[in-house]
């Protein structure tokens, strides 16, 4: 079984732009779960979508927000990027997301120039 | 106070040598345990989950979950210089859908 994959692995933007990071679940996963991991505050939680529905969110800014398919691929994007932003951002898939194993992808290396 | 605390390190330990890593935690809440080993610049990867208190062991991996001390650990046994990484625990409660909380990780090196 393939597991979670996020595209693109790095991304290089100027600050003010905005971003899309994509992420494939593992086949039968319905949950999905973003965060973001920097040397200073480490592995951080975003947010959980669920069959299309966010069910779950962090404590981080508006321009951080998502999206789910029906497939159960997910979407996030940050917009007008900040400096802070740089860092990695991985996604985690489980079957329900009501705490059951989560996997995670490879992740995307944000940098922010 | 952050509600899971871990050491950072660094921890070094020769070949062969038991590991333990170990984690405490603050929200009674937490029901699902997880241990996490992530090499440099690459997603964590799942080692051991536990769902509530007790032991389980996974070829040289053990780990342990004491709710009544809100304590964590994970036994290495055997380790090897393949080993070497950053271990993260992880857990969630049974109402905040799809949220693990970190610990700051420990890195660990097992020198040959």
């Amino acid at each position: 079984k393939a597991g979670v994959t996020q595209t693109p692995r790095y991304l290089i933007k100027t600050r003010g732009q905005q971003v899309t990071l994509s992420c494939s679940p593992i086949s039968g996963h319905r949950s999905v779960s973003w965060y973001q991991q920097t040397p200073g505050q480490g592995l951080q939680f975003l947010f959980e979508y669920f069959s299309e529905t966010q069910r779950n969110k962090g404590n981080f800014p508006g321009r951080f927000s998502g999206r789910q398919f029906s497939n159960s691929r997910s979407e996030m994007n940050v917009s007008t990027l900040e400096l802070g932003d740089s860092a990695l951002y991985l996604c985690a898939s489980s079957q329900t997301g009501g705490g059951d194993e989560q996997y995670f992808g490879p992740g995307t290396r944000l940098t922010v120039t | 106070q952050k509600e899971v605390e871990q050491d950072p390190g660094p921890l070094s330990v020769p070949e062969g040598a038991i590991v333990s890593l170990n984690c405490t935690y603050s929200n009674s809440a937490f029901q699902y345990f997880m241990w996490y080993r992530q090499y440099s610049r690459k997603g964590p990867e799942l080692l051991m989950y536990t769902y509530s208190s007790g032991n389980k062991e996974d070829g040289r991996f053990t780990a342990q979950v004491d709710k009544s001390s809100k304590y964590i650990s994970l036994f290495i046994r055997d380790s090897q210089p393949s080993d070497s990484a950053t271990y993260l625990c992880a857990m969630m409660t049974s109402s905040n859908t799809g949220k693990l909380i970190f610990g700051q990780g420990t890195t660990l090196q097992v020198k040959p």
